[in-house]
This record gives C-alpha cells, sequence and structure tokens, in this order.
C-alpha cells in the first residue's frame, strides 16, 4: 500500500515568515511529486509540481525533493493571511499510476 | 485554463435512491477521475478511466459504478445511496504523459444521504 504522510498541523506562522511544510513517501518507484492548497470548502488547486532532486523555485513557493530520503517539502515565503489553506502532497509513480494524496496539513497565518 | 466542471455544487438524496454525478472536462485529457473526501481520511480514489469505455477501480468503489460513454464526460453512479455515502465528491482529469500527470480538479459536488 501506497502512503503519503503528512502531519496535520495547524501550523501556525506569522504573516511575513516562511512556511515549511514537509511530506514522506512509501513508495521508492514514485517519480512525480505536487503540492496542491485547498481553501476550505473548496476542490484542491495544484501549485508546483517537481520530478527531479532539489529545488524548485515559483514565486514564493519553493518545492525541496529528496529521493534517497523519500522526502518532499514546501516553502512558502513571506507568507501571507491569504495563504491560510490546507496543503496537500500527491505522489505518482510511473506509467499509468494515479496519484496518492496525503490527507494535508493546515497553515494558518496570522495577521 | 483546463475546466472542470461538475454538474450539482450541493445535492439532497435520499436513502435507497440511484445518483448521477456528472463531470465534463475542456482539455481533452485522457485520464478522469473520481474521488471522494471526507474529513480525516483524506482523498480516496473511487474509479479512473484512461480512455473511453475504460474504467478501473480505485481504493474504495464499492457500491459505486461509472461510465465513460465520450471522452470529455466521466460519470459517477451511486447504486442505492446510503448515509455513509455523504461526502465531498471530486471529480479530476490529467492528460497521459504530460509531465506526471498533474489533476486538475473540478468544483466538487458535496452530496447528502438523508
Amino acid at each position: 500500500q501506497k502512503e503519503v504522510e503528512q502531519n496535520s498541523g495547524p501550523l501556525s506562522v506569522p504573516e511575513g515568515a516562511i512556511a515549511s511544510l514537509n511530506c514522506t513517501y512509501s513508495d521508492r518507484g514514485s517519480q512525480s511529486f505536487f503540492w496542491y492548497r485547498q481553501y476550505s470548502g473548496k476542490s484542491p488547486e495544484l501549485i508546483m509540481f517537481i520530478y527531479s532532486n532539489g529545488d524548485k523555485e515559483d514565486g514564493r513557493f519553493t518545492a525541496q525533493l529528496n529521493k534517497a530520503s523519500q522526502y518532499v517539502s514546501l516553502l512558502i515565503r513571506d507568507s501571507q493571511p491569504s495563504d491560510s489553506a490546507t496543503y496537500l502532497c500527491a505522489v505518482k509513480g510511473s506509467g499509468y499510476s494515479t496519484l496518492t494524496f496525503g490527507k494535508g496539513t493546515m497553515l494558518l497565518v496570522s495577521p | 485554463d483546463v475546466k472542470v466542471t461538475q454538474s450539482s455544487r450541493y445535492l439532497v438524496k435520499r436513502t435507497g435512491e440511484k445518483v448521477f454525478l456528472e463531470c465534463v472536462q475542456d482539455m481533452d485529457h485522457e485520464n478522469m477521475f473520481w474521488y471522494r473526501q471526507d474529513p480525516g481520511l483524506g482523498l480516496r480514489l473511487i474509479y479512473f478511466s484512461y480512455d473511453v469505455k475504460m474504467k478501473e477501480k480505485g481504493d474504495i468503489p464499492e457500491g459505486y459504478s461509472v461510465s465513460r460513454e465520450k471522452k470529455e464526460r466521466f460519470s459517477l453512479i451511486l447504486e442505492s445511496a446510503s448515509t455513509n455515502q455523504t461526502s465531498m465528491y471530486l471529480c479530476a482529469s490529467s492528460l497521459i504523459g504530460q509531465g506526471g500527470g498533474e489533476a486538475f480538479f473540478g468544483q466538487g459536488t458535496r452530496l447528502t444521504v438523508v
């Protein structure tokens, strides 16, 4: 059974701080990694994906992947109250495999 | 922009009713998925489809069936609705081979079975 683990939170950070969200996965064959943001009562929205070891930056967001440690993280710089949401980590194997989602980490950014 | 549209935002049905949830995507994606999302349980895959008329069971297919007669449309059917099927239902689509296959979600259908 493929598993994706996330701390449920809430993770509380003050406005302007860096929020660090973490995710571990069990399947060593996983090849693609995704971060989704989900506001309360809304559907998940893709914010980043990463395929290779290392860092990938997109605006205030940085995804980090370490396949040897089976670990992926999302950093949010200059956190804003509008970033308050649940962040879902998702992992995909090769070919026709489907996404496996973690249960999400709730982030609260206080003004 | 990819658009995935679910037919209803909110739905209330009676126990034993046959329920149809419809999903349409406009980006010519091969893959379509149905998930349900419950507090504390996260997103769980019910069924998915890689092509027209193809379907594969996900992690929790019991009590559900699906239909994909056209590439853009994927329907979820609750054969005889029960109260434990009260949930948020999310449809998603993705391209085969597009990078890692990022999924795009519809707005969700909150189903209440009474």
